[in-house]
Protein backbone atom coordinates (compact mmCIF):
# COMPACT_ATOMS: atom_id res chain seq x y z
CA UNK A 1 0.00 0.00 0.00
CA UNK A 2 0.97 3.65 -0.76
CA UNK A 3 2.00 6.15 1.92
CA UNK A 4 3.90 9.26 2.53
CA UNK A 5 5.86 10.31 5.70
CA UNK A 6 6.38 14.01 6.16
CA UNK A 7 9.56 14.86 8.17
CA UNK A 8 8.95 17.15 10.61
CA UNK A 9 5.74 18.54 11.67
CA UNK A 10 6.70 22.24 12.39
CA UNK A 11 9.37 24.35 10.21
CA UNK A 12 10.06 27.96 11.26
CA UNK A 13 11.98 29.42 8.57
CA UNK A 14 12.59 33.49 8.22
CA UNK A 15 11.52 35.78 5.04
CA UNK A 16 13.64 35.42 2.00
CA UNK A 17 15.22 32.14 3.15
CA UNK A 18 14.81 28.92 1.71
CA UNK A 19 11.82 26.49 2.74
CA UNK A 20 12.44 23.29 2.69
CA UNK A 21 9.20 20.50 3.56
CA UNK A 22 10.40 16.79 3.03
CA UNK A 23 8.63 14.06 2.10
CA UNK A 24 9.42 10.16 1.89
CA UNK A 25 6.76 8.11 -0.45
CA UNK A 26 6.40 4.58 0.07
CA UNK A 27 5.25 2.40 -2.85
CA UNK A 28 5.24 -0.95 -4.91
CA UNK A 29 4.55 1.26 -8.15
CA UNK A 30 5.35 4.54 -9.21
CA UNK A 31 3.75 6.90 -7.60
CA UNK A 32 1.50 9.42 -8.53
CA UNK A 33 2.44 12.29 -5.35
CA UNK A 34 0.93 15.95 -4.76
CA UNK A 35 2.13 18.67 -2.79
CA UNK A 36 -1.19 20.48 -1.17
CA UNK A 37 -1.68 23.79 1.63
CA UNK A 38 -4.27 24.48 3.80
CA UNK A 39 -4.90 27.89 5.75
CA UNK A 40 -6.65 28.29 8.73
CA UNK A 41 -10.42 27.06 8.65
CA UNK A 42 -10.19 26.30 4.86
CA UNK A 43 -10.06 23.19 2.45
CA UNK A 44 -6.89 22.39 0.69
CA UNK A 45 -5.02 23.83 -2.70
CA UNK A 46 -3.19 22.17 -4.88
CA UNK A 47 0.41 23.12 -5.19
CA UNK A 48 1.80 20.80 -7.33
CA UNK A 49 1.58 17.14 -8.44
CA UNK A 50 4.16 14.46 -10.17
CA UNK A 51 2.77 12.22 -12.31
CA UNK A 52 6.14 10.71 -13.82
CA UNK A 53 6.23 13.32 -17.08
CA UNK A 54 9.36 15.40 -15.43
CA UNK A 55 11.10 14.64 -12.21
CA UNK A 56 10.96 18.26 -11.79
CA UNK A 57 7.61 19.49 -11.03
CA UNK A 58 6.92 23.35 -10.62
CA UNK A 59 3.47 24.42 -8.95
CA UNK A 60 1.97 27.36 -7.86
CA UNK A 61 3.25 30.38 -5.63
CA UNK A 62 6.86 30.01 -6.35
CA UNK A 63 6.91 26.22 -4.91
CA UNK A 64 8.66 22.97 -6.68
CA UNK A 65 9.12 19.75 -5.83
CA UNK A 66 12.16 17.29 -7.22
CA UNK A 67 10.82 13.19 -7.31
CA UNK A 68 13.58 11.37 -6.43
CA UNK A 69 13.04 7.65 -7.18
CA UNK A 70 16.64 6.64 -5.40
CA UNK A 71 15.95 8.38 -2.41
CA UNK A 72 11.93 7.92 -2.49
CA UNK A 73 11.90 11.49 -1.77
CA UNK A 74 9.85 14.45 -2.94
CA UNK A 75 10.35 17.26 -1.04
CA UNK A 76 9.17 20.40 -1.60
CA UNK A 77 10.94 23.86 -2.36
CA UNK A 78 10.85 27.62 -2.33
CA UNK A 79 13.78 29.60 -3.01
CA UNK A 80 12.86 32.45 -0.95
CA UNK A 81 9.91 32.72 1.98
CA UNK A 82 7.42 34.97 1.91
CA UNK A 83 4.93 35.83 4.91
CA UNK A 84 1.94 34.92 3.05
CA UNK A 85 3.66 31.09 2.75
CA UNK A 86 2.45 30.20 6.32
CA UNK A 87 0.45 27.57 6.21
CA UNK A 88 -0.34 23.86 6.53
CA UNK A 89 1.69 21.73 4.00
CA UNK A 90 0.75 18.13 3.49
CA UNK A 91 2.07 15.52 0.70
CA UNK A 92 -0.21 12.88 -0.49
CA UNK A 93 0.14 9.77 -2.75
CA UNK A 94 -2.94 8.14 -4.74
CA UNK A 95 -3.64 4.89 -3.07
CA UNK A 96 -3.35 2.25 -5.88
CA UNK A 97 -6.03 3.05 -8.53
CA UNK A 98 -8.90 3.92 -6.10
CA UNK A 99 -8.36 7.54 -6.81
CA UNK A 100 -8.05 7.83 -3.10
CA UNK A 101 -5.63 10.59 -1.46
CA UNK A 102 -3.83 9.02 1.72
CA UNK A 103 -1.84 12.29 3.20
CA UNK A 104 0.98 12.69 5.18
CA UNK A 105 0.45 14.06 8.85
CA UNK A 106 1.53 17.70 7.97
CA UNK A 107 3.89 19.81 8.30
CA UNK A 108 3.47 23.80 10.18
CA UNK A 109 5.52 26.41 7.78
CA UNK A 110 6.17 29.36 9.91
CA UNK A 111 7.17 32.36 8.28
CA UNK A 112 9.57 34.97 10.94
CA UNK A 113 9.92 38.31 9.55
CA UNK B 1 -10.69 26.41 -12.64
CA UNK B 2 -12.55 24.01 -11.00
CA UNK B 3 -14.50 24.83 -8.08
CA UNK B 4 -16.19 22.69 -5.61
CA UNK B 5 -18.07 24.72 -2.83
CA UNK B 6 -19.16 23.01 0.46
CA UNK B 7 -21.81 24.42 2.55
CA UNK B 8 -22.53 25.33 5.18
CA UNK B 9 -19.08 26.21 6.29
CA UNK B 10 -19.96 25.76 9.95
CA UNK B 11 -22.39 25.12 12.05
CA UNK B 12 -23.16 24.72 15.63
CA UNK B 13 -25.78 21.72 16.95
CA UNK B 14 -26.99 20.38 19.93
CA UNK B 15 -26.30 16.94 21.24
CA UNK B 16 -29.08 14.09 19.36
CA UNK B 17 -29.23 16.28 16.64
CA UNK B 18 -28.53 15.29 12.54
CA UNK B 19 -26.53 17.40 10.59
CA UNK B 20 -26.53 17.47 6.75
CA UNK B 21 -23.32 19.21 5.06
CA UNK B 22 -23.50 19.29 1.02
CA UNK B 23 -20.67 19.40 -1.45
CA UNK B 24 -21.15 20.68 -4.87
CA UNK B 25 -18.75 20.29 -8.37
CA UNK B 26 -19.43 23.87 -9.87
CA UNK B 27 -18.38 23.61 -13.13
CA UNK B 28 -17.74 19.62 -14.20
CA UNK B 29 -19.72 16.51 -13.21
CA UNK B 30 -17.92 14.23 -10.47
CA UNK B 31 -18.79 10.20 -10.48
CA UNK B 32 -16.89 10.17 -7.12
CA UNK B 33 -16.49 12.33 -4.36
CA UNK B 34 -14.77 11.55 -1.11
CA UNK B 35 -15.16 12.78 2.47
CA UNK B 36 -12.31 13.38 4.85
CA UNK B 37 -12.53 14.46 8.31
CA UNK B 38 -9.68 16.44 9.99
CA UNK B 39 -9.06 16.98 13.61
CA UNK B 40 -7.41 20.18 14.86
CA UNK B 41 -3.60 20.04 14.26
CA UNK B 42 -4.05 16.60 12.20
CA UNK B 43 -3.74 15.39 8.90
CA UNK B 44 -6.95 14.44 7.20
CA UNK B 45 -8.95 11.10 7.44
CA UNK B 46 -10.60 9.51 4.64
CA UNK B 47 -13.93 9.02 5.75
CA UNK B 48 -15.42 7.12 2.69
CA UNK B 49 -15.67 7.45 -1.04
CA UNK B 50 -19.27 8.62 -2.64
CA UNK B 51 -20.45 7.18 -5.56
CA UNK B 52 -23.02 8.67 -7.74
CA UNK B 53 -25.98 6.24 -8.27
CA UNK B 54 -24.53 3.61 -5.85
CA UNK B 55 -23.57 3.26 -2.52
CA UNK B 56 -20.87 4.76 -0.67
CA UNK B 57 -18.15 2.86 0.56
CA UNK B 58 -16.51 3.46 3.92
CA UNK B 59 -13.53 2.84 5.14
CA UNK B 60 -12.81 0.73 8.03
CA UNK B 61 -13.69 2.19 11.26
CA UNK B 62 -15.91 4.56 10.28
CA UNK B 63 -19.93 4.22 11.15
CA UNK B 64 -22.11 3.94 8.59
CA UNK B 65 -24.99 4.64 10.07
CA UNK B 66 -23.82 7.36 12.16
CA UNK B 67 -22.25 9.21 8.44
CA UNK B 68 -24.72 8.89 6.21
CA UNK B 69 -23.73 9.57 2.48
CA UNK B 70 -25.84 10.42 -0.55
CA UNK B 71 -24.79 11.01 -4.21
CA UNK B 72 -27.89 12.35 -5.90
CA UNK B 73 -26.46 13.73 -8.94
CA UNK B 74 -23.24 14.58 -11.07
CA UNK B 75 -22.56 17.37 -8.99
CA UNK B 76 -23.85 16.82 -5.44
CA UNK B 77 -22.98 14.15 -2.52
CA UNK B 78 -24.09 15.14 1.21
CA UNK B 79 -23.07 14.22 4.34
CA UNK B 80 -25.42 13.93 7.00
CA UNK B 81 -24.15 13.41 10.77
CA UNK B 82 -26.77 11.85 12.80
CA UNK B 83 -27.47 12.03 16.34
CA UNK B 84 -24.39 13.94 16.45
CA UNK B 85 -22.62 14.04 19.81
CA UNK B 86 -19.49 16.28 21.26
CA UNK B 87 -17.05 13.68 19.80
CA UNK B 88 -18.38 14.50 16.13
CA UNK B 89 -16.95 18.49 16.52
CA UNK B 90 -14.46 17.79 13.71
CA UNK B 91 -13.88 19.73 10.32
CA UNK B 92 -15.31 17.67 7.36
CA UNK B 93 -14.05 18.58 4.07
CA UNK B 94 -15.30 16.78 0.60
CA UNK B 95 -12.96 16.56 -2.49
CA UNK B 96 -13.37 15.51 -5.89
CA UNK B 97 -11.18 14.15 -8.46
CA UNK B 98 -11.09 16.67 -11.90
CA UNK B 99 -11.18 14.09 -14.38
CA UNK B 100 -11.73 10.68 -14.29
CA UNK B 101 -8.28 9.05 -14.40
CA UNK B 102 -5.90 7.76 -11.71
CA UNK B 103 -3.92 10.09 -11.38
CA UNK B 104 -6.31 13.43 -11.44
CA UNK B 105 -5.79 15.55 -8.09
CA UNK B 106 -8.42 15.73 -6.03
CA UNK B 107 -10.27 19.66 -5.80
CA UNK B 108 -11.56 20.33 -2.45
CA UNK B 109 -13.89 22.12 -0.69
CA UNK B 110 -13.45 24.78 2.20
CA UNK B 111 -14.35 22.54 4.51
CA UNK B 112 -17.15 21.91 7.42
CA UNK B 113 -16.69 23.28 10.66
CA UNK B 114 -18.81 21.29 12.86
CA UNK B 115 -19.35 22.38 16.15
CA UNK B 116 -21.95 19.70 18.61
CA UNK B 117 -22.76 20.88 21.87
Amino acid sequence: AQSVTQLGSHVSVSEGALVLLRCNYSSSVPPYLFWYVQYPNQGLQLLLKYTSAATLVKGINGFEAEFKKSETSFHLTKPSAHMSDAAEYFCAVISGNTGKLIFGQGTTLQVKP
Amino acid sequence: GAVVSQHPSWVICKSGTSVKIECRSLDFQATTMFWYRQFPKQSLMLMATSNEGSKATYEQGVEKDKFLINHASLTLSTLTVTSAHPEDSSFYICSAPVAESDNSPLHFGNGTRLTVT
